[in-house]
């Protein structure tokens, strides 16, 4: 089982500062990679798929990046309603996620 | 508009069985590959089991391999999980998820349309 590990656990931050989330993966996943928002109550969003591709409707200060085994979600500038967990997920290997990330306001 | 809602959760004692249902509205079932992917409390995501289109392929996550059935109904363009034998690790927030895109060969792959999910309690 392909193992997706997050850092850090919870990140801090302000409004209007960047966001710089971590996923790395056990072994390669090469761009087989997506990242979800989850808001609480609320079922996940999917922001990003195949590492780098938005989701339809998803604002373009999310981005994400990397390939193999380390991948990023850059939040270019925080918004009040960016505040949630968020999840990556590999389907290179069956599928499984990460443990998650807490984007907290500081 | 695409909407799924996920009903037939409650509480359960051990050992005992539930049937979740999802209906879907504003796709058809027949043309998307749908998964149930569960969420215990306070914890994270787990893939629980796919269903392609055509309903030929099914794949389950191991922990509940031989106790859940997944099946869909494309008349009442409705996915089904059928949980026996459930367990207190079965506890969790269940949701349908549509797959985003189809891939050849039939498998899970990113989850682009949620229900809200229902919950399911296993205990005494």
């Amino acid at each position: 089982e392909i193992v997706l590990t997050q850092s850090p656990a919870t990140l801090s931050l302000s409004p209007g500062e960047r966001a710089t989330l971590s996923c790395r993966a056990s072994q390669s996943v090469s761009n087989y990679l997506a990242w979800y928002q989850q808001k609480p109550g609320q079922a996940p969003r999917l922001l990003i798929y195949d590492a780098s591709k938005r989701a339809t409707g998803i604002p373009g200060r999310f981005s994400g990046s990397g390939s193999g085994t380390d991948f990023t979600l850059t939040i270019s500038s925080l918004e009040p309603e960016d505040f949630a967990v968020y999840y990556c997920q590999q389907r290179s290997s069956w599928l499984t996620f990460g443990e998650g990330t807490k984007v907290e306001i500081k | 508009e695409v909407q799924m809602v996920e009903s037939g959760g409650g509480l359960v004692q051990p050992g005992g069985s539930l049937r979740l249902s999802c209906a879907a509205s504003g796709f058809s079932l027949s043309r998307y590959s749908m998964n149930w992917v569960r969420q215990a409390p306070g914890r994270g995501l787990e893939w629980v089991s796919y269903i392609s289109s055509d309903s030929r392929t099914m794949y389950y996550a191991d922990s509940v391999k031989g106790r859940f059935t997944i099946s869909q109904d494309n008349a009442k363009n409705s996915l089904y999980l059928q949980m026996n034998s459930l367990r207190a690790e079965d506890t969790a927030m269940y949701y349908c998820a549509r797959d985003l895109i189809v891939v050849i060969p039939a498998a899970p792959n990113w989850f682009d349309r949620w229900g809200q999910g229902t919950l399911v309690t296993v205990s005494s």
